[in-house]
């Protein structure tokens, strides 16, 4: 069976410092990860995605995320956050094998910047 | 190229009635999913369709269906409808059953 769980419902940053949200999952299979956001009322876009080559994902707009199976952790993360980062971000799991109607949406969270 | 779009961005029925939301993917991508976001819930997958075909659905009631048309372009119906029906209804499409999706901007239903 798959889950994911998103340890925050909110985190709030300041302007410029690190950005870390955090993500658990189980699979019974080889899973590939994704982290999407959705900004207010506009659709969700890729982030970035793991699928069992290199542990640490480099995605879009300076975000990271590493794969650490030991921990079944999918921590996305930021050096500096920007005022534009505020949105709602989802960890996202799927089988090795098969469609995205197996995919697990965590329940999100949401990114606040403080000026 | 022209991402996922829907249409409407937002519809307001009252309880009892049917909506129909629509789903237009990205050109080459045969795979229509689904999605139901409710306020504060992760997305819950409704309904995938390829080729034509339904091939899987999430744990929905029956008066929530859909279809694909030939030109792969798609249609989530909505029957008797009930105020927790309210959410962000998403469309996605990919080009392989397991890959990228490309979400559309959602269509809000209100059921007052």
């Amino acid at each position: 069976a798959q889950s994911v769980t998103q340890l925050d419902s909110h985190v709030s940053v300041s302007e410029g410092t690190p950005v870390l949200l955090r993500c658990n999952y189980s699979s019974s299979y080889s899973p590939s990860l994704f982290w999407y956001v959705q900004h207010p009322n506009k659709g969700l876009q890729l982030l970035l995605k793991y699928t069992s080559a290199a542990t640490l994902v480099k995605g879009i707009n300076g975000f990271e995320a590493e794969f650490k199976k030991s921990e079944t952790s999918f921590h996305l993360t930021k050096p500096s956050a920007h005022m534009s980062d505020a949105a709602e971000y989802f960890c996202v799991v799927s089988p090795g094998y098969s469609s995205a109607s197996k995919i697990i949406f965590g329940s999100g969270t949401r990114l606040s910047i403080r000026p | 190229e022209a991402g996922v779009t829907q249409s409407p961005t937002h519809l307001i029925k009252t309880r009892g009635q049917q909506a129909t939301l629509r789903c237009s993917p990205i050109s080459g991508h045969t795979s229509v999913y689904w999605y139901q976001q409710a306020l504060g819930l992760g997305l819950q997958f409704l309904l995938w369709y390829d080729e034509g075909e339904e091939r899987n659905r999430g744990n929905f009631p029956p008066r929530f269906s859909g279809r694909q048309f030939p030109n792969y372009s798609s249609e989530l119906n909505v029957n008797a409808l009930e105020l927790e029906d309210s959410a962000l209804y998403l469309c996605a499409s990919a080009r392989d059953t397991n890959e990228k999706l490309f979400f559309g901007s959602g269509t809000q239903l209100s059921v007052l």
